[in-house]
């Protein structure tokens, strides 16, 4: 079975703080993915990497960066944590294929911004 | 510009058939997918439409018409565990870049 992992279930942080959301996988999958999730809004993408170090935009990347220094681990750093980015924050990796639609999450982190 | 369309909200009937619609506008479309999101969980991959047509997977069918830009969801012989939301989503370009739907909350009533 394909694991996907993240490092916090609930996380709290203070506005302006720097937050890291580490993401992991054991299934040798090239592609990762960062989402939100608002309630009416859907899973939005925010940062994908279809390899080690190779990172590309999504629909929403203000106020976020990633990081991929090992094929199996997937960041996303929030430089300086605004209320706005209250949200659910899943990852997901797929294989790099003609099956990459198939993508696997991970339980999701819920994050608040106070 | 790009956008996937479904209903917000479905009502069924324990044992019976619903439909999940969804329509897209997209360049560089690649293929449909369904996903599931009970409560609280993670989404979790149902079925993909790379042609036109239909594929069906136990109680689960997916179709797609390209030619319409719409596909649907057909969810057979109804249980109470099929309560969750469901998302359509969108592979543009190539199978792994996806767009996600705002999703469907399908409630069963017994």
């Amino acid at each position: 079975d394909v694991k996907v992992t993240q490092s916090s279930r609930y996380l709290v942080k203070r506005t302006g703080e720097k937050v890291f959301l580490e993401c992991v996988q054991d299934m040798d999958h090239e592609n990762m993915f960062w989402y939100r999730q608002d309630p009416g809004l859907g899973l939005r993408l925010i940062y994908f990497s279809y390899d080690v170090k190779m990172k590309e935009k999504g629909d929403i990347p203000e106020g976020y960066s990633v990081s991929r220094e090992k094929k199996e681990r997937f960041s996303l750093i929030l430089e300086s944590a605004s209320t706005n980015q209250t949200s659910m924050y899943l990852c997901a990796s797929s294989q790099g294929t003609s099956r990459g639609y198939e993508q696997y999450f991970g339980p999701g982190t819920r994050l608040t911004v106070t | 510009g790009q956008s996937l369309e479904q209903p917000s909200e479905v009502t069924a009937v324990e044992g019976a058939i619903v439909q999940i619609n969804c329509t897209y506008q997209t360049s560089g479309f690649y293929g449909l997918s369904w996903y599931q999101q009970h409560d609280g969980g993670a989404p979790t991959f149902l079925s993909y439409n790379g042609l036109d047509g239909l594929e069906e997977t136990g109680r689960f069918s997916s179709f797609l018409s390209r030619s319409d830009s719409y596909g649907y969801l057909l969810l057979q012989e109804l249980q109470m565990k099929d309560s969750a939301s469901y998302f359509c989503a969108v592979s543009r370009g190539s199978a792994s870049k996806i767009i996600f739907g705002s999703g469907t909350r399908l409630s069963i009533r017994p």
